[in-house]
């Protein structure tokens, strides 16, 4: 068990619609990341926060956004969905970013019809 | 742009014999570069850690390379088992940011 907590882990939902993933970080973890992982694409990095703040972004669609809350638990809104949106979104912590090891969470699986 | 590289290919081996993957990359100077297995439907699990620094890292079984001038990893599991069986997948990450980019990703298929 990593420590790591992603809600819910099974999201279905119809185009157009908006969904919001959670994540609760390992205990004293300030890092949080957020990658999509489809089968063509493998992981993809969205976003980091450390300690509330935004640290690095990726190829993150502007329909997404995310935030990290002052108890570090995070959210990642997906707005606008379409079909290639369905995807497993996970979630990772670490200590305090840099080289740490990242801690991952099992996912949200997220389909979209 | 930034490209990380691993066999798409299973990798198919013998139990009890040396498991080695490979993760090559271009466009990028790493500062440190990780190790980590996936198992089908979980999130991945860290292994190893080597700095731009290092040559070479041990933990038990496993043994990790980082030849910055080839810009190649090696990672070798010995002794490998059937457990040892999932996808393995190295990711790249520099000092002054905490972004951290992953190869696709090699399955490991060991037969007994």
């Amino acid at each position: 068990d990593s420590g790591v907590t992603q809600t819910p882990k099974h999201l279905i939902t119809a185009t157009g619609q908006r969904v919001t993933l959670r994540c609760s970080p390992r205990s004293g973890d300030l890092s949080v990341y957020w990658y999509q992982q489809s089968l063509d694409q493998g992981l993809q990095f969205l976003i980091q926060y450390y300690n509330g703040e935004e640290r690095a972004k990726g190829n993150i669609l502007e329909r997404f956004s995310a935030q990290q809350f002052p108890d570090l638990h995070s959210e990642l809104n997906l707005s606008s969905l379409e079909l290639g949106d369905s995807a497993l979104y996970f979630c990772a912590s670490s200590l305090k970013g840099g080289n740490s090891p990242l801690h991952f969470g099992n996912g949200t699986r997220l389909t979209v019809t | 742009s930034q490209k990380i590289e691993q066999n798409s290919e299973a990798l198919n081996i013998q139990e009890g014999k040396t498991a080695t993957l490979t993760c090559n990359y271009t466009n990028y100077s790493p500062a440190y570069l990780q190790w980590y297995r996936q198992d089908p439907g979980r999130g991945p699990v860290f292994l190893l850690l080597i700095r731009e620094n290092e040559k070479e890292k041990r933990k038990e079984r496993l043994k990790v390379t980082f030849d910055t001038t080839l810009k190649q990893s090696l990672f070798h599991i010995t002794a490998s088992q059937p457990a040892d069986s999932a996808t393995y997948l190295c990711a790249l990450g520099s000092s002054n940011t905490g972004k951290l980019i992953f190869g696709q990703g090699t399955t490991l298929q060991v037969k007994p």
